[in-house]
């Protein structure tokens, strides 16, 4: 059955660091998501992404956060400049279309920020 | 603004009774999806279940169903003849459309069912 694939599943850094989540998406999946759980809580929409474009983002995700599509295959989470409050699991999610259509996550990335 | 609520912070069950998780939304979309969301201790997130605001029958997929109350706004999670694998974390999530017209998940805060022998 096709998932959504993250790496690493664990990322530890020191704040202020660069970091990049990564994402491969289902292979026909046209619409990519990343939402954010910081521990004990409920998972928070961060950015939507389709067609290489930002199509909606929360305003959780300011200027220090990125997306990109590099390839025709993964989709990244760039976090520039890492504060504490960043520690989180991200999850990346991929559906077939935007209009109520099913969005499967990924195993999600645990961050760690020391 | 789309919310949903989940007033159950926690929920015991004994292996093989059936458990209902409750989920109550609020949209002026007139067109939504609600999910439900399994999380493991693991961490992943397993989708369950989907059910379309328009959709005439409640959503079943296996031991999963969807008790869905249009007018009551609630979407009801009910687990049939649980297994003490389905010990976990488990959230309701709406599908909504921000400004772009692309849609988002929102999420309740969720419920943790523990699955006794």
């Amino acid at each position: 059955e096709p998932e959504v694939t993250q790496t690493p599943s664990h990322q530890v850094t020191q704040m202020g660091q660069e970091v990049i989540l990564r994402c491969v998406p289902i292979s026909n999946h046209l619409y990519f998501y990343w939402y954010r759980q910081i521990l004990g809580q409920k998972v928070e929409f961060l950015v939507s992404f389709y067609n290489n474009e930002i199509s909606e983002k929360s305003e959780i995700f300011d200027d220090q956060f990125s997306v990109e599509r590099p390839d025709g295959s993964n989709f990244t989470l760039k976090i520039r400049s890492t504060k504490l409050e960043d520690s989180a699991m991200y999850f990346c999610a991929s559906s077939e279309s935007p209009q109520g259509n099913i969005q499967y996550f990924g195993a999600g990335t645990r961050l760690s920020v020391l | 603004a789309q919310k949903i609520t989940q007033t159950q912070p926690g929920m015991f069950v004994q292996e093989k009774e059936a458990v209902t998780l409750d989920c109550t939304y609020d949209t002026s979309d007139p067109s939504y999806g609600l999910f439900w969301y399994k999380q493991p201790s693991s961490g992943e997130m397993i989708f369950l279940i989907y059910q379309g605001s328009y959709d005439q029958q409640n959503a079943t997929e296996g031991r999963y169903s969807l008790n869905f109350q249009k007018a009551r706004k609630s979407a009801n999670l009910v687990i049939s003849a649980s297994q003490l694998g389905d010990s976990a974390m488990y959230f309701c999530a709406m599908s909504g459309f921000l400004n772009s017209g692309y849609s988002t998940l929102t999420f309740g805060k969720g419920t943790m069912l523990l699955v006794s022998p």
